[in-house]
């Protein structure tokens, strides 16, 4: 059973944290995003990697940057949280070259105050 | 304009019904169309996937590409309370376009 976990349902925090979010995938996938959830905006692209070390911006990627150290992991940090930063996080992961099927974690939400 | 359109809904329709879920887009350079659902507090997960026009079937799920008008269709026969979910279409290019762009997503209700 393929699975994409994510190391928090819920999250607060206050304005100027550090805040760290982890993803992890058990599929042996290559491509790993990060998506933010808003109502009536939908899913938007922070950032993604298609390898270990490797990243690139997504549509939204201003106070946002990612870790990939191991394949298996991919770590979305926001340097200073800030209030316009409360939102729902979702990982995905594909499998190099099928990108029409993006297996999701149950998301993180993540309320900064 | 948005790339890709999608009303939020929600949609109510009574335990039966045949349901019709759209997505319009601008960008003609989408090959593949695909169809999520996503249940409250949880992830989107894919339904199904078309590429180029035409129609898929699974089960009581039908999806239709219409490319000449570049509107999209989700249609659920037999509607029943537990399709009360979120539908995100998501549309991608080929080559160098391959990240889906998510439509907003449709709430529907369906009620017993």
């Amino acid at each position: 059973d393929v699975k994409v976990t994510q190391s928090s349902r819920y999250l607060v925090k206050r304005t100027g944290e550090k805040v760290f979010l982890e993803c992890v995938q058990d599929m042996d996938h290559e491509n790993m995003f990060w998506y933010r959830q808003d109502p009536g905006l939908g899913l938007r692209l922070i950032y993604f990697s298609y390898d270990v070390k490797m990243k690139e911006k997504g549509d939204i990627p201003e106070g946002y940057s990612v870790s990939r150290e191991k394949k298996e992991r991919f770590s979305l940090i926001l340097e200073s949280a800030s209030t316009n930063q409360t939102s729902m996080y979702l990982c995905a992961s594909t499998v190099a070259g099928a990108y029409n099927e993006q297996f999701f974690g149950p998301g993180t939400r993540l309320t900064v105050l | 304009q948005k790339e890709v359109e999608q009303d939020p809904g929600p949609l109510s329709v009574p335990e039966g019904a045949i349901v019709s879920l759209n997505c319009t887009y601008s960008n003609s350079a989408f090959q593949y169309f695909m169809w999520y659902r996503q249940y409250s507090r949880k992830g989107p997960e894919l339904l199904m996937y078309t590429y180029s026009s035409g129609n898929k079937e699974d089960g009581r799920f039908t999806a239709q590409v219409d490319k000449s008008s570049k509107y999209i269709s989700l249609f659920i026969r037999d509607s029943q309370p537990s399709d009360s979910a979120t539908y995100l279409c998501a549309l991608r290019g080929s080559g160098g376009s391959y990240i889906p762009t998510f439509g907003r997503g449709t709430s529907l209700i369906v009620h017993p």
